[in-house]
């Protein structure tokens, strides 16, 4: 079975400010991970997804995350947030052989962007 | 761009009624999905579809059932409403070409 750990459930930054938004993930088998945002009153949206190649992956917004495989980590990260960032983050799992398409979520990391 | 709808953005209910939660996608995507949302919990999946007519439980199904009798629908129905079931509930589709879920906008729902 996969398991998917959020490690902060709140994290209040200062505009302009970095931020990272920690994951980590069990699983026997090989994984796909996945970030989604959430923003008020919305439903998710794809951030960055990593199914191979380099480690570093690029998503929207200014988004980064880097698949760490002997840490088991997908930590992502911006190196200056706005004010719009305001959202709710989810790290995601899936088999590689699973062709459902069926995620594991974690339980999701509220960032508050302060002015 | 894919779209998933959701019927209802906000349901007020009442605790034995009948729900309906009705979700729809235009991509001609074969699987689909129902989560519901609870704060600290993240999303849980209640039941999943991966073609017409076909179902599968997810993690947290007591209390839920599904009907899926055309690929673009996707209904999720509280048989007998309870208080414990008031939540969001968000619907997804699943694109074997974009390896990634789509999901609609939620509705919340409140039984009282």
């Amino acid at each position: 079975a996969q398991s998917v750990t959020q490690l902060d459930s709140q994290v209040p930054v200062f505009e302009e400010a970095p931020v990272e938004l920690r994951c980590n993930y069990s699983s026997s088998v090989s994984v796909y991970l996945f970030w989604y945002v959430q923003y008020p009153n919305q439903g998710l949206q794809l951030l960055l997804k990593y199914l191979s190649g380099s480690t570093l992956v690029k998503g929207i917004n200014g988004f980064e995350a880097e698949f760490n495989k002997s840490q088991t980590s997908f930590h992502l990260r911006k190196p200056s947030v706005h004010i719009s960032d305001t959202a709710e983050y989810f790290c995601a799992v899936r088999k590689i052989y699973n062709q459902g398409g069926k995620l594991i979520f974690g339980q999701g990391t509220e960032l508050s962007v302060k002015p | 761009d894919v779209k998933v709808t959701q019927s209802s953005r906000y349901l007020v209910k009442r605790t034995g009624e009948k729900v309906f939660l009705e979700c729809v996608q235009d991509m001609d995507h074969e699987n689909m999905f129902w989560y519901r949302q609870d704060p600290g919990l993240g999303l849980r999946l209640i039941y999943f579809s991966y073609d017409v007519k076909m179902k599968e439980k997810g993690d947290i199904p007591e209390g839920y059932s599904v009907s899926r009798e055309k690929k673009e629908r996707f209904s999720l129905i509280l048989e007998s409403a309870s208080t414990n079931q008031t939540s969001m509930y968000l619907c997804a589709s699943f694109s074997r070409t974009n390896n990634e879920q789509f999901f609609g906008p939620g509705t919340r729902l409140t039984v009282l």
